[in-house]
């Protein structure tokens, strides 16, 4: 059972290049999400998928898109790359949204957009 | 005013120490109560989970949740190196919309 996997494990861009994040999961969860992490402003969701084929904005959605693969994959975009979008992207999981309290992390994409 | 306020530290402890972290939060809907630990680099893993308010003992952790004061506690007994890490806590309303409302995290050393 390897978890939550995504890749890249780390990726640097210029301004206005885009990029897709891949996260999969093998523990049969319905519900996926995508955070970034900031010094000092804790975690952020960026986008969750309570289920396959549905997807809805976190709080802070702007300058990233979603797609919902299938039941497993969990891809987060990034169009156009910003300097603020500068980050640590992880990517989580959990058996199911009303219950979605044990939500289980990847191991984290470090972004650096120059 | 952030909705989860959590000291940023760090919190430096000989090792053999009580650990004592907490959070204050400001929204009474919040009813799952949750401690993620997460070593440098790596993703955050759940430590405790807490439903309302009351204690929770899991081995050397006990979780603490007082709704009346909107406080939760994280105690570590007997701490180890190995619990040098930043332990975040979160929070959620539950089936009123479950997304996970996360404190900025409070690095902890323990000292050998």
């Amino acid at each position: 059972n390897a978890g939550v996997t995504q890749t890249p494990k780390f990726q640097v861009l210029k301004t206005g290049q885009s990029m897709t994040l891949q996260c999969a999961q093998d523990m049969n969860h319905n519900s996926m999400y995508w955070y970034r992490q900031d010094p000092g402003m804790g975690l952020r969701l960026i986008y969750y998928s309570a289920s396959e084929g549905t997807t809805d904005k976190g709080e802070v959605p702007n300058g990233y898109n979603v797609s919902r693969l299938n039941k497993r994959e969990f891809s987060l975009r990034l169009e156009s790359a910003a300097p603020s979008q500068t980050s640590v992207y992880f990517c989580a999981s959990s058996y199911d949204r009303v219950r979605g309290e044990t939500q289980y992390f990847g191991p984290g994409t470090r972004l650096l957009v120059l | 005013q952030k909705e989860v306020e959590q000291d940023p530290g760090p919190l430096s402890v000989p090792e053999g120490a009580i650990v004592s972290l907490n959070c204050t939060y400001s929204n009474s809907a919040f009813q799952y109560f949750m401690w993620y630990r997460q070593y440098s680099r790596k993703g955050p893993e759940l430590l405790m989970y807490t439903y309302s308010s009351g204690n929770k003992e899991d081995g050397r952790f006990t979780a603490q949740v007082d709704k009346s004061s909107k406080y939760i506690s994280l105690f570590i007994r007997d701490s180890q190196p190995s619990d040098s890490a930043t332990y975040l806590c979160a929070m959620s309303a539950g089936a009123a919309g479950n997304k996970l409302t996360f404190g900025g995290g409070t690095r902890v050393l323990v000292k050998p």
